[in-house]
């Protein structure tokens, strides 16, 4: 049963630490995705890639976020440094681009900044 | 922009009622719909996907109709039982296909009481 995998699953760090997430996305899916979730804001799109490749990171406060796709199978999300107004669940999902597919998304990262 | 809306926000039921959970977008120009649901401290699932030329598919005790024109989906839930309770979350994906890319809405928390 292939799903996306997210680590770590919980996270808590203070204010002004670096926080690196990780996802390894389902075997032959080339696109990836990275969420936010809040209450406040709800489910929001942050960065995305294709075949590794970032497309659109629009969503995301550049001068602290940083996503990447070393490889096939790891996406990272690097928050450098951490505020207390970053504290949400970070979601990684994966999908084909071809067609209307869905995206699978991960079980999240939750993450609290003190 | 496309936005999207639920409503209501929340809801509770007996066991047994029949239900539908409301969805808006603003912009019709979609590629397709989708309805996820979310249990508490997990990610998303998808339940129902929705073509733009579709107007309704089905899964067990699940419908989804959409009226593209008019900007509105619902879910209809049969027969709800306690494991229905979960928030329940659409999502629109915009018609140039981009990336596989979501515009989600806020969400239908459903609690179901035996």
């Amino acid at each position: 049963d292939a799903r996306v995998t997210q680590t770590p699953r919980d996270k808590v760090t203070e204010m002004g630490q670096e926080v690196t997430m990780r996802c390894q996305p389902i075997l032959g899916h080339n696109t990836v995705f990275w969420y936010r979730q809040t209450m406040m804001q709800g489910l929001e799109l942050l960065a995305y890639f294709r075949n590794r490749a970032p497309l659109d990171d629009s969503g995301m406060p550049k001068d602290r976020f940083s996503a990447e796709m070393p490889d096939a199978t790891l996406a990272t999300l690097k928050i450098q440094p951490s505020e207390p107004r970053d504290s949400a669940v970070y979601f990684c999902a994966s999908g084909v681009l071809a067609g209307g597919e869905t995206q699978y998304f991960g079980p999240g990262t939750r993450l609290l900044v003190l | 922009k496309q936005e999207v809306t639920q409503i209501p926000a929340a809801l509770s039921v007996p066991e047994g009622e029949n239900l539908v959970l409301n969805c808006s977008f603003t912009d019709s120009a979609i590629y397709n719909l989708q309805w996820f649901r979310q249990d508490p401290g997990k990610g998303l699932t998808s339940l129902l996907l929705i073509q733009s030329s579709q107007r309704e598919q089905t899964s067990g005790r699940l419908n989804a109709s959409l009226d593209k024109s008019s900007g509105r989906s619902t879910l209809y839930i049969a027969a709800s039982q306690p494991g229905d309770s979960a928030t329940y979350l659409c999502a629109v994906r915009r018609l140039d296909n981009a990336g596989n890319m979501l515009t989600f809405g806020g969400g239908t928390r459903l609690m179901v009481k035996p």
